[in-house]
């Protein structure tokens, strides 16, 4: 998706290991978010930033840390991965809350904890 | 806690029809709602928002109405076509502005 990059795209990991997801933007948007999408719950908000060192937790952020040290970049952790975070992990960047731009979301991180 | 519901369904017409999905939400009162395009392994694409002060709002082929009394947004996409085979899913603020909770979406299959 234009503007707004999220690697890796696939990964495979063991339970009990660390994994860092990233996200990168060109747009210079000052919001940035963590999703994971899951059959039957939709995309459920994990983090968001407000702006650089400004986080916030979502709804499902058990497990879960982020980091933003630069506007163009947000870093989603899991400190220790457990198989119930196996997902589809979203990134998506909007210039202002609620604006009539909507979301740009990012293709997406498929994890799996094994 | 609030709650979003689409057609679990999902939903085939034929070709040149109107297609008209249904967000219905509950517990809530929610200040903006918006409407996304999600393909197989892709992220989702931003459609529409509409207002709680708007009753509908059009785009091209598509029109989103917003029954703030009914608890409900439909979302139709008029003269529709294969092209149009994807997820859609609906999204409302969450009244603090700082995120939108999101639908599990419907399918809809556009038959040629």
């Amino acid at each position: 998706d234009a503007g707004i990059t999220q690697s890796p795209r696939h990964k495979v990991t063991e339970t009990g290991t660390p994994v860092t997801l990233r996200c990168h933007q060109t747009e210079n948007h000052r919001y940035m978010y963590w999703y994971r999408q899951d059959p039957g719950h939709g995309l459920r908000l994990i983090h968001y930033s407000y702006g650089v060192k400004d986080t916030d937790k979502g709804e499902v952020s058990d497990g879960y840390s982020v980091s933003r040290s630069k506007t163009e970049d947000f870093l989603l952790t899991l400190e220790s991965a457990t198989s119930s975070q196996t997902s589809v992990y979203f990134c998506a960047i909007s210039d202002g809350v609620g604006g009539e731009e909507g979301y740009t979301f990012g293709s997406g991180t498929r994890l799996t904890v094994v | 806690s609030q709650k979003i519901e689409q057609n679990s369904e999902a939903l085939n017409i034929q070709e040149g029809k109107t297609a008209t999905l249904t967000c219905n939400y509950t517990n809530y009162s929610p200040a903006y709602l918006q409407w996304y395009r999600q393909d197989p392994g892709r992220g989702p694409v931003f459609l529409l928002l509409i207002r709680e002060n708007e009753k509908e709002k059009r785009k091209e082929r598509l029109k989103v109405t917003f029954d703030t009394t009914l608890k409900q947004s439909l979302f139709h996409i008029t003269a529709s076509q294969p092209a149009d085979s994807a997820t859609y899913l609906c999204a409302l603020d969450s009244n603090t502005g700082n995120q939108f909770y999101f639908g599990t979406g419907t399918s809809l299959t556009v038959i040629p």
